[in-house]
């Protein structure tokens, strides 16, 4: 069963304009999030975070939005540049009193940003 | 900067061999994992490590074994592979376990069982 949930597969969006990624998840011992982006050919690579205590954090263009009550979180890009397109995954840890960081990562979504 | 390192990064295995994946980092990071990933389903953590000696399952660990003797590597190890793991493999290697660890990933490993 998927935990962690992008239910769009893909999006495209207009250079210059807003990107709106969004992520579900259904466990509630989840308190920490994470997004990565992905090009082809290479590893994820850290992009944001935000913990369960916050609501939003905000770096540059990357904005991650996290409403607890609905157990969802989005991730905004503004401006949308081509550079932005790749593919994005969510992931999310559990509580634990000590970490092992076992991420759990929804299915991604592609962005395509189009000039 | 090489960062974290995998070999091979392509590999075609027939039913039934065994290969070991490499993975190495030289951050001096203590934690280290290994994770798949197929498509529609993300990347799913097998195996993990949270220093030399020490490793434990994630949630797909089933036909794969490592080991960590050094800080620096974690193989993975297929003992007999299947079709079923045919997938890309990514390593990745943290700082520590701390959930404000940034993990940095491996170019990844694509394998395919015939």
């Amino acid at each position: 069963d998927q935990q962690v949930k992008q239910n769009s597969p893909s999006l495209s969006v207009q250079e210059g304009r807003i990107s709106i990624l969004n992520c579900d998840y259904t466990n509630s011992m989840f308190d920490y999030f994470l997004w990565y982006k992905k090009y082809p050919a290479e590893g994820p690579t850290f992009l944001i975070s935000i913990s369960s205590i916050k609501d939003k954090n905000e770096d540059g263009r990357f904005t991650v939005f996290l409403n607890k009550s609905a157990k969802h979180l989005s991730l905004h890009i503004v401006p949308s540049q081509p550079g932005d397109s790749a593919v994005y995954f969510c992931a999310a840890l559990p509580w634990v009193i000590q970490g092992a960081q076992k991420l759990v990562f929804g299915q991604g979504t592609r962005l395509t940003i189009n000039p | 900067n090489a960062g974290v390192t995998q070999t091979p990064k392509f590999q075609v295995l027939k039913t039934g061999q065994s290969m070991t994946l490499q993975c190495a980092q030289d951050m001096n990071h203590e934690y280290m994992s290994w994770y798949r990933q197929d498509p529609g389903m993300g990347l799913r953590l097998i195996h993990y490590s949270v220093g030399a000696g020490i490793t434990d399952q994630g949630e797909v660990p089933n036909g794969y074994n490592v080991s960590r003797s050094t800080t620096e590597d974690f193989p993975l190890r297929l003992l007999s592979a299947a079709p079923s793991q045919t997938s890309v493999y990514f390593c990745a290697s943290n700082l520590g376990g701390g959930r404000d660890t940034e993990a940095f990933f491996g170019q990844g490993t694509r394998l395919t069982v015939v």
